[in-house]
């Protein structure tokens, strides 16, 4: 079992709706989540640290619920723009980075 | 945010040519980079982590005769793909981190997209 999993997609979605990708990790042990998005031949970009309160960033809602290990990234009124693969990330308490093979979203008009 | 600068961007050299990547926080002190490859779609791959002033820790099927890295200061990590070959060819991204504190986030560099003929 990998030490990060998220769903295998591909997210195929129309313009507006609401998209929601999962993440659970195995290593209990982990002390920092994020988000990124990688677009086509280009490095991942932080998109949001998630917190166990969780977190919002306008159109984008992150959870984190510990007991589950599980993660999850939820996105609003989606635009085109924001056709990526975006990649669930955790952190060890050694200062570690797994990430999970990414997730794809394609946004179509 | 932090910024963390790669070069060159794109390299297109012939088999066995030696090739050099430079990976550079440009804001802050990084103490530990990371040196990733990516082939075309597929995940990210963690070749290895890069250690300022320590000699870099190799992930399993790694080679560290074929992949030198040096971190030589707190702002610059160096990739050196040796006698590359065409099975090379792939895209490398570092990243680095402030690593006094281990809950922070990786930032990328823009990647090197290296093409060996």
């Amino acid at each position: 079992r990998k030490e990060v999993e998220q769903d295998p997609g591909p997210f195929n979605v129309p313009e507006g709706a609401t998209v929601a990708f999962n993440c659970t990790y195995s290593n209990s042990a982990s002390q920092s989540f994020f988000w990124y998005r990688q677009d086509c031949r280009k490095e991942p970009k932080l998109l949001m640290s998630v917190y166990s309160s969780g977190n919002e960033d306008g159109r984008f809602t992150a959870q984190l619920n510990r007991a589950s290990q599980y993660i999850s990234l939820l996105i609003r009124d989606s635009k085109l723009s924001d056709s990526a693969t975006y990649l669930c990330v955790v952190n060890t308490n050694a200062g570690k980075s797994t990430f999970g093979d990414g997730t794809t979203l394609t946004v179509k008009p | 945010g932090a910024v963390v600068s790669q070069h060159p961007s794109r390299v297109i050299c012939k088999s066995g040519t030696s090739v050099k990547i430079e990976c550079r926080s440009l804001d802050f002190q990084a103490t530990t980079m990371f040196w990733y490859r990516q082939f075309p779609k597929q995940s990210l791959m963690l070749m290895a982590t890069s250690n300022e002033g320590s000699k870099a820790t190799y992930e399993q099927g790694v080679e560290k005769d074929k992949f030198l890295i040096n971190h030589a200061s707190l702002t610059l990590s160096t990739l050196t793909v040796t006698s590359a070959h065409p099975e090379d060819s792939s895209f490398y991204i570092c990243s680095a981190t402030w690593a006094r504190d281990r809950n922070q986030p990786q930032h990328f560099g823009d990647g090197t997209r290296l093409s060996i003929l």
